[in-house]
């Protein structure tokens, strides 16, 4: 089974911090990719990856940064934490060809204060 | 327009119903379709991918309709376990969700 490990389940920071969300994927998956999900809207993509040391923005990369310099690993960076980045951050992974679904973490949701 | 748009629900059914999810997709490219389950503050779960001839699994059956650009979900027989959000996704260079059809199966 693919597992797909994400740093926190909880996490409650400030205003202003930046913070690191980290997750692992154990299947030798080129893509990885990050999601937030607000209730109404659905999963957004942040941004993806499908090689190491290689990134792209997804739909809503604003405030975020990535960073993937192992295959494994796909971290989220908020550079500045707002409020408006309360959320649940989800990651996920998938082979590199096109037809293969994604698999997901257990998820962390961030509040900021 | 929303690349894939569901009905938000929430449907509620009796044990043993049969319940019906639509979804519609924007992107007439779009090449792989699927039919992902979460659970209350749980992660999404693949449910079942969707073919173009349609597929079955169990209780669970998915069409597409590429003229239509149109993707269903029937489940039959339904249990208490099926109540969860049904997410619709389709995947073209990326995936799109769905913002997901909630149910919920009563007694």
């Amino acid at each position: 089974d693919v597992k797909v490990t994400q740093s926190s389940r909880y996490l409650v920071k400030r205003t202003g911090e930046k913070v690191f969300l980290e997750c692992v994927q154990d299947m030798d998956h080129e893509n990885m990719f990050w999601y937030r999900q607000d209730p109404g809207l659905g999963l957004r993509l942040i941004y993806f990856s499908y090689d190491v040391k290689m990134k792209e923005k997804g739909d809503i990369p604003e405030g975020y940064s990535v960073s993937r310099e192992k295959k494994e690993r796909f971290s989220l960076i908020l550079e500045s934490a707002s409020t408006n980045q309360t959320s649940m951050y989800l990651c996920a992974s998938s082979p590199y060809q096109g037809n293969q679904p994604q698999h997901f973490g257990d998820g962390t949701r961030l509040s900021i204060l | 327009r929303k690349e894939v748009e569901q009905d938000p629900g929430p449907f509620n059914v009796p044990e043993g119903a049969t319940v019906a999810f639509n979804c519609t997709y924007s992107n007439s490219a779009s090449q792989s379709f699927f039919w992902y389950r979460q659970d209350c503050r749980k992660e999404p779960k693949l449910l079942m991918s969707v073919y173009s001839s349609g597929n079955e699994d169990g209780r669970f059956t998915a069409q597409l309709n590429r003229a239509s650009q149109y993707i269903s979900l029937l489940i039959r027989d339904s249990k208490l376990s099926d109540s969860a959000t049904y997410l619709c996704v389709v995947r073209l260079n990326d995936m799109r969700f769905g913002a997901g059809t909630r149910l919920t199966v009563k007694p």
